[in-house]
């Protein structure tokens, strides 16, 4: 069937170090996966995607990593902010139901300063 | 634009009642969707629809209906309510395109007593 999971409920950093969240899928998740950052009372935003055809993925001061070889991949968010503080979800997208998201649970980032 | 748009914000239900929660995009986007998050949990799709007149069920419709009779506008009813509709409520749409990512709505958050 078709999961997406995250490793760790919760991560803390301090203020201005690099943090790492990852994920992981199953077999028939998807080929196209987004990450999205959620903050207290608010719906989930677009951070970055990726395509399967993709390694690697650059945007401004996050970087998404898949495997597809161990059908995981990861979110480096790089010198990171109090701002950054949320729980930030990986989704799957399945394409032939309409394009619908299979969410990981989510990992909470507290950011310390 | 004012993209995705939610009332109410909150709501308070006895069981049994019903209500209807108001989704509203102003992106002219085919694809809308409804999630409900759980607390600590990602988001599940209720239902979905790939443009008016067409909807179809996700993954935990049981106790929802939806209807999709103009591209803008995408209501979930409960007719109902059980205190495990307890959740908040996000509705969700993109423009059609295999990899474009859902923009969400802030939430309805409902609470069944």
């Amino acid at each position: 069937g078709e999961s997406v999971g995250l490793h760790l409920p919760t991560l803390s950093v301090q203020e201005g170090d690099n943090s790492i969240i990852n994920c992981a899928y199953s077999n028939s998740a998807s080929d196209y996966f987004i990450w999205y950052k959620q903050e207290s009372g608010k719906g989930p935003q677009f951070i970055i995607d990726i395509r399967s055809n993709m390694d690697k993925r650059q945007g401004q001061r996050v970087t998404v990593l898949l495997n597809k070889t161990v059908k995981h991949l990861s979110l480096q968010i790089a010198a990171t902010q109090p701002g950054d503080s949320a729980v930030y979800f990986c989704a799957g997208m399945v394409y032939n139901q309409g394009g619908k998201l299979i969410f990981g649970q989510g990992t909470e980032l507290s950011v310390k300063p | 634009n004012a993209g995705v748009t939610q009332t109410p914000k909150f709501r308070i239900l006895k069981i049994g009642q019903s209500m209807t929660l108001q989704c509203t995009q102003d992106m002219n986007h085919n694809y809308m969707y409804w999630y409900r998050q759980d607390p600590g949990m990602g988001l599940k799709l209720i239902y979905y629809s790939v443009g008016a007149g067409i909807t179809d069920k996700g993954e935990v419709p049981n106790g929802y209906n939806v209807s999709r009779s103009t591209t803008e506008d995408f209501p979930l009813r409960l007719e109902l309510a059980a205190p495990s509709q307890t959740s908040v409520y996000f509705c969700a749409s993109r423009p059609g395109a295999i990899y474009n990512e859902q923009f969400f709505g802030p939430g309805t958050r409902l609470t069944v007593l």
